[in-house]
């Protein structure tokens, strides 16, 4: 069936880099992606969505990018604090509001 | 705003007992929720889908018998684990949505740490 999944499954920066995070997805008829934080023990945070009309949507330190021709999302992160440390997932928003999450990726920052 | 809660934040049962996971919409209408269940070090499956009023849709492979989930109001749905074994030991989340089909914004709950002994 269709998945999302992802390339690494820890990454470790300094604190102070610029971390990215990768995600390929399988199903092309998606229109709708969405990057998750997840701290140990708690719910998914919403940090930033991107509609698959656009290929780059920037937030407040974060940056989606999407590239359809290779079914490649990355979420990037400026100036990666101690406080980024988490899982973070990429989803993927079907028909029928359903969300199909990727394996998940650690960022860990090193201080 | 859009705050979701859940209830018991984590509950420890015996094998064979039944547990009820409670989650509420705090500050809107949620016409559709989700239950979702993750194991350790691994991603959100969803469970099954539920909208008030109506009976939840399971995903492939989620017996509804066991996981009994009931939409009764716009701002509540539970999830109830009958006989539970410690196979069922999982984070249960679930997550809200204002809205129908494309376009709904879905907000999680902070989960529940069920475990089974």
């Amino acid at each position: 069936g269709e998945s999302v999944g992802l390339h690494l499954p820890t990454l470790s920066v300094q604190e102070g880099d610029n971390s990215i995070i990768n995600c390929a997805y399988s199903n092309s008829a998606s229109d709708y992606f969405i990057w998750y934080k997840q701290e140990s023990g708690k719910g998914p945070q919403f940090i930033i969505d991107i509609r698959s009309n656009m290929d780059k949507r920037q937030g407040q330190r974060v940056t989606v990018l999407l590239n359809k021709t290779v079914k490649h999302l990355s979420l990037q992160i400026a100036a990666t604090q101690p406080g980024d440390s988490a899982v973070y997932f990429c989803a993927e928003r079907n028909a029928g509001n359903m969300l199909t999450f990727g394996g998940g990726t650690r960022l860990m920052v090193k201080p | 705003g859009a705050v979701v809660s859940q209830h018991p934040s984590w509950v420890i049962c015996k094998s064979g007992t039944s547990v009820k996971i409670e989650c509420r919409s705090l500050d809107f209408q949620a016409t559709t929720m989700f239950w979702y269940r993750q194991f350790p070090k691994q991603s959100l499956m969803l469970m099954a889908t539920s909208n008030e009023g109506s009976k939840a849709t399971y995903e492939q492979g989620v017996e509804k018998d066991k996981f009994l989930i009931n939409h009764a109001s716009l701002t509540l749905s539970t999830l109830t684990v009958t006989s539970a074994h410690p196979e069922d030991s999982s984070f249960y989340i679930c997550s809200a949505s204002p809205g129908t089909g494309r376009g709904g914004e879905q907000y999680f709950g902070p989960g529940t740490r069920l475990t089974v002994t």
